[in-house]
């Protein structure tokens, strides 16, 4: 089965700092995607990858910016956090191309104080 | 814009019931219709419609998808305390070809 891994269950940070949320899949994907999920707004994209170091924004990119070094890892940053961007973020990826199969990590509950 | 709406929003149901549960799309380059389960953590994909397969059956779920109406229906029958869930529903194809997620519809099955 395919496992997309993020590294942290839980994460805690204070407003201003700089936050790195990293995103591991095993199973040679191309696609990488970051979204985030908030009560009554559904899944929204924030960045995805179709290959080692390109991005392409998503929907709501600003305050968020990514790195993809390595195949395996999509990188989600937080340049100076703020509190409204507290939020469950999960992190996917699709062998083929966009508006296929979507394989998700467990997801970070990121809480901003 | 591209946009997906389920409906309802939420639905509280009793052991045994059969849920329907709702899709709409407006989208400007249809590619895929998918329906997904999230529990406590991570989204399960469940099924992927296309307009070469626009039914798809797995045990007690079965989906449709109407093109004709830009919609698509996820059927739960004899439903159980287990699919107490987010049913998201993405579609793919549009601007970018990326998914577009609906916001979800909770169902709790009560015992």
């Amino acid at each position: 089965d395919v496992k997309v891994t993020q590294s942290s269950r839980y994460l805690v940070k204070r407003t201003g700092e700089k936050v790195f949320l990293e995103c591991v899949q095993d199973m040679d994907h191309e696609n990488m995607f970051w979204y985030r999920q908030d009560p009554g707004l559904g899944l929204r994209l924030i960045y995805f990858s179709y290959d080692v170091k390109m991005k392409e924004k998503g929907d709501i990119p600003e305050g968020y910016s990514v790195s993809r070094e390595k195949k395996e890892r999509f990188s989600l940053i937080l340049e100076s956090a703020s509190t409204n961007q507290t939020s469950m973020y999960l992190c996917a990826s699709s062998l083929e191309g966009v508006g296929e199969k979507l394989f998700f990590g467990s997801g970070t509950q990121l809480s901003v104080l | 814009e591209d946009k997906v709406v389920q409906s309802p929003l939420s639905l509280v149901v009793h052991e045994g019931d059969t849920v329907t549960l709702n899709c709409s799309y407006e989208v400007t380059n249809f590619r895929s219709l998918l329906w997904y389960k999230q529990e406590k953590k991570a989204p399960t994909f469940l099924f992927m419609l296309t307009s070469s397969g626009i039914e798809k059956k797995s045990g007690r779920l079965s989906s449709i998808l109407d093109k004709k109406e830009l919609s698509s229906i996820l059927n739960i029958t004899a439903t159980q305390t287990g699919d107490s869930a987010i049913y998201l529903c993405a579609y793919g194809g549009g601007a970018n070809s990326k998914l577009t997620f609906g916001k979800g519809i909770t169902l709790s099955v009560r015992p």
